[in-house]
């Protein structure tokens, strides 16, 4: 298994550019999500997905689409690139359970952006 | 809104003493808590989680102890080793939700 891979590894973009992060799993699982992480901090949520034409909000949706139209594939859309979404994006997938066992999250090696 | 904190953002140890890396989280509704390592450059990895209605879980050298009268809760490394290097991150996730918050991290150092 590949678990958790994400695409591309770096990104540069300029100011109102728009493009999509890839993240796809190999696992079966139902959830997957997307953080970001600014130097010096936690992971925030920014969407999640709960199975396939499932998507929620996180804390930190904004400037961010996503849509799950396959249990694999989650991508991250950023719609016009702002300077202040210069982070590390990171794709996580686990089990979807709900009670019991582990809700293991697996995460991606992550996609490190700049927006100029 | 609710968060999860950390008490020490450094924590240095002595190669082979245990390490004790603590966290405090707010919301009195969250019900499951895990720990992650993050080495650099790469993304968060598993180590341990605990439910709400546990206060004590063990894996092979740590173990995370959960105090919700104090909303506290802390990861026990054993026997540390330089391989352990790393930053160290609480999450907690509200019960009936998927929405995980993260704290801010611990860096934690082993010295030879």
């Amino acid at each position: 298994n590949a678990g958790v891979t994400q695409t591309p590894k770096f990104q540069v973009l300029k100011t109102g550019q728009s493009m999509t992060l890839q993240c796809a799993q190999d696992m079966n699982h139902e959830y997957m999500s997307w953080y970001r992480q600014d130097p010096g901090m936690g992971l925030r949520l920014i969407h999640y997905s709960v199975g396939a034409g499932i998507t929620d909000q996180g804390e930190v949706p904004n400037g961010y689409n996503v849509s799950r139209s396959t249990t694999e594939d989650f991508p991250l859309r950023l719609l016009s690139a702002a300077p202040s979404q210069t982070s590390v994006y990171f794709c996580a997938s686990s089990y979807r359970r709900t009670s019991g066992g582990s809700d293991e999250q697996f995460f991606g090696p992550g996609t490190r952006l700049t927006v100029l | 809104g609710e968060s999860v904190g950390l008490h020490l953002p450094t924590l240095s140890v002595q190669e082979g003493d245990n390490s004790i890396i603590n966290c405090a989280y707010s919301n009195s509704a969250s019900d499951y808590f895990i720990w992650y390592k993050q080495e650099s450059g790469k993304g968060p990895q598993f180590i341990i989680d605990i439910r709400s209605n546990m206060d004590k879980r063990q894996g092979q050298r740590v173990t995370v102890l959960l105090n919700k009268t104090v909303k506290h809760l802390s990861l026990q490394i054993a026997a540390t080793q330089p391989g352990d290097s790393a930053v160290y991150f609480c999450a907690e996730r509200t019960s009936g939700t998927y929405k995980y918050i993260f704290g801010t991290g611990t860096r934690l150092k082993v010295l030879a």
